[in-house]
């Protein structure tokens, strides 16, 4: 079982709907997580992070699941702009893949 | 903002040639890492520091070296670049060693290698 999983997609949505990105996890140890964005030909950027109560920033809301090892990206009222593709980021101290395990990503693109 | 910069941006090399791109950061951040981001194969770590002349192989580490003698400038090398070796190269800085706060990228060093 890969580290982290994310369904690549795309997802193809209309401006204004509601999508939502899932993310699963392989390792219980996992302490930190994170969304990250990333735009065509573009480096990843930190997008939120993620806690245990879950977080909202503006149209943006994430949740952790620690029982079930996911991690959940919702975005409300998605614009134009919101196109990118979205990578699920766990923490795991140590290991020849770094402290941070990148997942491959799910691709958004908002149509008008 | 460019807290960490990356060079040359682009760049186009023969196989076999040697390549060595620049990591520069002014964050004083102790730990830094390369990746390469493949079309199927997402970010992969090549190498990272945890300090000065501190350095450790990453998963993809074959046929690269790095180093570190500043704080500031983390150096990949291409020992004899192969065209397998053609991507996208991101730097990236960490205050923590955990990864607790996440890493900041470079904004790449696209690579071909011909």
């Amino acid at each position: 079982r890969k580290e982290v999983e994310q369904d690549p997609g795309p997802f193809n949505v209309p401006e204004g709907a509601t999508v939502a990105f899932n993310c699963t996890y392989s390792n219980s140890a996992s302490q930190s997580f994170f969304w990250y964005r990333q735009d065509c030909r573009k480096e990843p950027k930190l997008l939120m992070s993620v806690y245990s109560s879950g977080n909202e920033d503006g149209r943006f809301t994430a949740q952790l699941n620690r029982a079930s090892q996911y991690i959940s990206l919702l975005i409300r009222d998605s614009k134009l702009s919101d196109s990118a593709t979205y990578l699920c980021v766990v923490n795991l101290y140590g290991g020849s893949q770094g402290n941070l395990i990148f997942g491959k990503g799910t691709k958004l693109s908002v149509k008008p | 903002d460019a807290g960490i910069t990356q060079s040359p941006r682009h760049k186009v090399t023969e196989t076999g040639t040697p390549v060595t791109l620049r990591c520069h950061q002014t964050e004083n951040h102790r730990y830094m890492y390369w990746y390469r981001q493949d079309p199927g194969h997402g970010l992969r770590l090549i190498h990272y520091s945890y300090g000065v002349k501190d350095t450790d192989k990453g998963e993809v580490s074959d046929g690269y070296s790095v180093s570190r003698s500043k704080t500031e400038d983390f150096l990949l090398t291409l020992e004899s670049a192969t065209s397998s070796q053609t991507s996208v190269y991101f730097c990236a800085i960490s205050e923590s060693g955990t990864g607790g706060n996440g890493y900041t990228f470079g904004s790449g060093t696209r690579l071909t290698v011909v």
